[in-house]
């Protein structure tokens, strides 16, 4: 079946600009995540939902920072007023229960 | 906090060259520790997962091990396709968020 997709691949923004990724997850998986990968680094967690409800954002940079996944599905992580320091690769990752986490390929934001 | 270290940053090796990485880690309650691959301009492709210390777990060429403290991938006879940066991260008992290293970046030579 198919994996987790993400949507856009790559986004340019300039500094100031409000920009939203999308992620589809593997159908019927509960659980989603959203981690930043720096380059060279390792994923960093930013939040959770399981299934509609967000149970973890602790790990989100600043209030800038804001995800949904309003029918328990489909999910938006939105970035406003993009900074330099935002620049990174957005990865989501979904999982049926409390097995392994599947990732999509990513989202590399580029912000100038 | 959960804390997850990786040896070495890179490792170069010759095909067929056997060697091992290494993940260190503490965390409050190990729920799992997995090992994930990650090819350039890819998300991390899950491998294995170990639950308790002295499991084992082996696919293909590679084998991974876990004591109270540290995992071992173990890589034998490695070839070029199993170049990659490999990542290790633990899920602890204070959430279902994973905690990553910062990953081991092997390149085989043909």
């Amino acid at each position: 079946g198919a994996g987790v997709s993400q949507s856009p691949r790559y986004k340019v923004a300039k500094r100031g600009q409000d920009v939203a990724l999308r992620c589809d997850p593997i159908s019927g998986h509960v659980s989603l995540f959203w981690y930043q990968q720096a380059l060279g680094q390792g994923p960093e967690f930013l939040t959770y939902f399981q299934n509609e409800a967000q149970l973890d954002k602790s790990g989100l940079p600043s209030d800038r920072f804001f995800a949904e996944r309003p029918e328990g599905s489909v999910s938006t992580l939105k970035i406003q007023r993009t900074q330099q320091e935002d620049s990174a690769v957005y990865l989501c990752a979904s999982t049926p229960s409390y097995d392994e986490q599947f990732f999509g390929p990513g989202t590399r934001l580029t912000v100038l | 906090e959960d804390q997850v270290t990786q040896s070495p940053e890179a490792l170069r090796l010759q095909e067929g060259e056997s060697s091992s990485l290494n993940c260190s880690y503490t965390v409050s309650g190990l729920r799992g520790l997995f090992w994930y691959r990650q090819d350039p301009g890819k998300g991390p492709e899950f491998l294995f997962t170990l639950y308790s210390a002295g499991e084992e777990k082996e696919k293909e060429r590679l084998k991974a091990t876990l004591t109270k403290k540290e995992s071992f991938l173990h890589i034998t006879a490695p070839k070029p396709e199993d170049s990659a940066t490999y990542l290790c991260a633990v899920e602890g008992n204070s959430g279902s968020r994973l905690t990553f290293g910062e990953g081991t970046q092997l390149t085989v030579n043909p």
